[in-house]
């Protein structure tokens, strides 16, 4: 059993929608790390949050601790937000989701 | 600043070879990870440093894999010997090691077995 799961695991987008991708944890956490992945690249965090609500630019990371449950919401999609978006959670160690491949046609 | 330095970006060995991956973590970063990615999938934690001890190994394959990390700032992890299954991407990352920090990668060194 995984302690992070994503949904979906496959998204495309057309360029302009809105696109929510969803993450559920099984863990008590200290935080809860928004990944991306672009291929054949590094990983770069998005956001650290352990409550409430997160903005940067056209990227909105919400957190429910009661529900377990974290959203990455990305407003205005464009073909460059192309990539896997993974969730990782902190407990003592990090756990992460399978990740989330996202796909923006233009 | 400079970011999480990984080489080599790419390694190409035959099964029951030895292969070694260097990973230089970010200035004062006192803890470093290292991580295993197969392809669709999450990251796999491998060994976490805190400075020079280790605190997790668990999932360490340890009768193949080895991890070094010895003045307690950049590390080496090695494969001897490789088998197919170790195909993947290795990724160091690196955190300040205060509580609930941000993780920062490397852009991973990915291996294939052959």
């Amino acid at each position: 059993k995984n302690e992070v799961e994503q949904s979906p695991q496959n998204l495309t987008a057309q360029e302009g929608e809105f696109i929510t991708i969803n993450c559920s944890y099984s863990v008590g956490i200290s935080a809860l790390h928004w990944l991306q992945q672009h291929p054949g690249g590094g990983i770069v965090s998005l956001f650290m949050l352990s409550s409430g609500k997160k903005k940067h630019g056209r990227l909105i990371a919400t957190i429910n601790i009661q529900e377990k449950h974290s959203s990455l919401h990305i407003t205005a999609s464009h073909p460059r937000d192309s990539a896997v978006y993974i969730c990782a959670v902190r407990k003592n160690q990090f756990y992460f989701g399978t990740g989330t491949s996202l796909t923006v046609i233009p | 600043e400079a970011g999480v330095a990984q080489s080599p970006r790419y390694k190409i060995i035959e099964k029951r070879q030895s292969v070694a991956f260097w990973c230089n973590p970010i200035s004062g970063h006192a803890t470093l990870y290292w991580y295993q990615q197969i392809l669709g999938q999450g990251p796999k934690l491998l060994i976490q440093f805190q400075n020079n001890g280790v605190v997790d190994d668990s999932q360490l394959p340890k009768d193949r894999f080895s991890a070094e990390r010895l003045k307690g700032v950049d590390s080496t992890l090695k494969i001897q010997p490789a088998k197919l299954e170790d195909s993947a991407v290795y990724l160091c990352a690196s955190s300040t090691g205060q509580g609930s920090e941000k993780l920062f990668f490397g852009s991973g060194t990915q291996l294939s077995v052959l």
